[in-house]
C-alpha cells in the first residue's frame, strides 16, 4: 500500500540554525500539506500546497518558514532559523484529486531545538 | 474560526467494554468530519469519515460515528473495545477552507486494560 514516507524521523538542531524537513508524499496526490504537533497540544495546520504554489497557510506559517516541492516527489518544509518554540512533531499529508478524498499522512519527523 | 472540541482527555477501560468518545466542532455550513488514529509509535490513519448522506458512518475496526447536524457533534462508538484498540484518537472537520486543511481536536488517549 502506497504511503507518506518522512525524513528524518528526528531532528536535534541548535536554535538560529536552518533546518529541512523532507516528505515523499503519494506519487499520483496532487495536495501537499504539513501539520505540526507540539507535545501535549493540538494537531495545527501549518500550510497547504496544490499546483507548485501555497494554497493556504496559518499564522503560525510566517517568514522562518517555505515549503518547495523540488523535484515533482519531494515536498519540503525550510525553517530558516529555529527557535525554542519550533520544537514539535511535524508531520506531512497528501490527498488525491477528488473532494472526498482523505489525507494520508507520514510518521513525522520529531524537531528538537535546544 | 472553526474549531474542534474532542471532551475526553484520557479514557481508561477494560477489554469488552463500550467506547463513546465525544467531538463537537464549531461551524455553520458544511462540514467535512474525520476521525484519525495513531498507534503507539505509528503515523495517523484515518478511521471513518464523513462527507454526506447517511449521518451513521461506519469505519474500520468495528468504529462507527454519528453526525448530528443540530448539535455539531460526531461522536465514536465502538460497542467492544479490544487491548489493540489502546491508542490516541483525534476528531478533525474541513469546511470553511476549500484547501482540504483539516482542524484537529486536542485528541483522547485511550488506554484499554486486558
Amino acid at each position: 500500500e502506497p504511503e507518506v514516507t518522512q525524513t528524518p524521523s528526528h531532528q536535534v538542531t541548535q536554535m538560529g540554525q536552518e533546518v529541512i524537513l523532507r516528505c515523499v508524499p503519494i506519487s499520483n496526490h496532487l495536495y501537499f500539506y504539513w501539520y505540526r504537533q507540539i507535545l501535549g497540544q493540538k494537531v495545527e495546520f501549518l500550510v497547504s500546497f496544490y499546483n507548485n504554489e501555497i494554497s493556504e497557510k496559518s499564522e503560525i506559517f510566517d517568514d522562518q518558514f517555505s515549503v518547495e516541492r523540488p523535484d515533482g516527489s519531494n515536498f519540503t518544509l525550510k525553517i530558516r532559523s529555529t527557535k525554542l518554540e519550533d520544537s514539535a512533531m511535524y508531520f506531512c499529508a497528501s490527498r488525491g484529486q477528488g473532494h472526498y478524498n482523505e489525507q494520508f499522512f507520514g510518521p513525522g519527523t520529531r524537531l528538537t531545538v535546544l | 474560526a472553526q474549531s474542534v472540541s474532542q471532551h475526553n482527555h484520557h479514557v481508561i477501560l477494560s477489554e469488552a467494554a463500550s467506547l463513546e468518545l465525544g467531538c463537537n466542532y464549531s461551524y455553520g455550513g458544511t462540514v467535512n468530519l474525520f476521525w484519525y488514529v495513531q498507534y503507539p509509535g505509528q503515523h495517523l490513519q484515518l478511521l471513518l469519515k464523513y462527507f454526506s448522506g447517511d449521518p451513521l458512518v461506519k469505519g474500520i475496526k468495528g468504529f462507527e460515528a454519528e453526525f448530528i447536524k443540530s448539535k455539531f457533534s460526531f461522536n465514536l462508538r465502538k460497542p467492544s473495545v479490544q487491548w489493540s484498540d489502546t491508542a490516541e484518537y483525534f476528531c478533525a472537520v474541513n469546511g470553511a477552507s476549500n484547501t482540504g486543511k483539516l482542524i484537529f481536536g486536542q485528541g483522547t488517549t485511550l488506554q484499554v486494560k486486558p
